[in-house]
């Protein structure tokens, strides 16, 4: 159980364009999912806590207009990347936590964004 | 975020060995502490995770947790070469903040 997939897994797109990332929790209910990113040679960086019905919340530095969330379901979210640019080329990993175990994140496998 | 501190390693062991990993954190109020294994291009694993001080097993992997010190580690026994890879320590406060983490290598 506590399997979080996630679509596409690797993406290469132009500067300029808009990029849609889904996380899906396959199994379980998931109220609360994150959303990291990771760049080479780095740790994961949180960049948003995505609240099913409710605007997510964006950490420090992360600008909520160019990164969309929208987590519409218990057991859907999506990560809008605006108009990406070069520097926005990264691992984009998502978590879902079951809402019966608060304490416990499952990763989803993880995006490979490339912008030309 | 809260402060998670990793010694960056790269750490080399050769197979059979015991590889010890180190982490400290900043925030005396932190509760659960986590340890992932990520291997190149891959998503986070979870390893364990630990609430209380003390020692906690699971097979080859301990993890060693003394809030006082505001410090946690993990101990992997018998290293094996499918071992090699960056291990992640996080402290969770309703959400994760991640260590660097320490590259770890273990030679055949």
């Amino acid at each position: 159980g506590a399997v979080v997939s996630q679509h596409p897994s690797w993406v290469i797109c132009k500067s300029g364009t808009s990029v849609k990332i889904e996380c899906r929790s396959l199994d379980f209910q998931a109220t609360t999912m994150f959303w990291y990113r990771q760049f080479p040679k780095q740790s994961l960086m949180l960049m948003a806590t995505s609240n099913e019905g409710s605007k997510a919340t964006y950490e420090q530095g992360v600008e909520k207009d160019k990164f969309l969330i929208n987590h519409a379901s218990l057991t859907l979210s999506t990560l809008t990347v605006t108009s990406a640019h070069p520097e926005d080329s990264s691992f984009y990993i998502c978590s879902a936590r079951e809402d019966s175990l608060i304490n416990e994140q499952f990763f989803g496998p993880g995006t490979r964004l490339t912008v030309l | 975020q809260k402060e998670v501190e990793q010694n960056s390693g790269p750490l080399s062991v050769p197979e059979g060995a015991i590889a010890s990993l180190n982490c400290t954190y900043s925030d005396r109020g932190s509760q659960s502490f986590f340890w992932y294994r990520q291997y190149s291009g891959k998503s986070p694993e979870l390893i364990m995770f630990i609430y209380s001080n003390g020692d906690k097993e699971d097979g080859r992997f301990t993890a060693q947790l003394n809030k006082a010190s505001q410090y946690v580690s993990l101990l992997i026994r018998d290293s094996q070469p499918s071992d090699s890879a960056t291990y992640l320590c996080a402290v969770n406060d309703y959400k994760l903040s991640f260590g660097a983490g320490t590259t770890v290598t273990v030679r055949a």
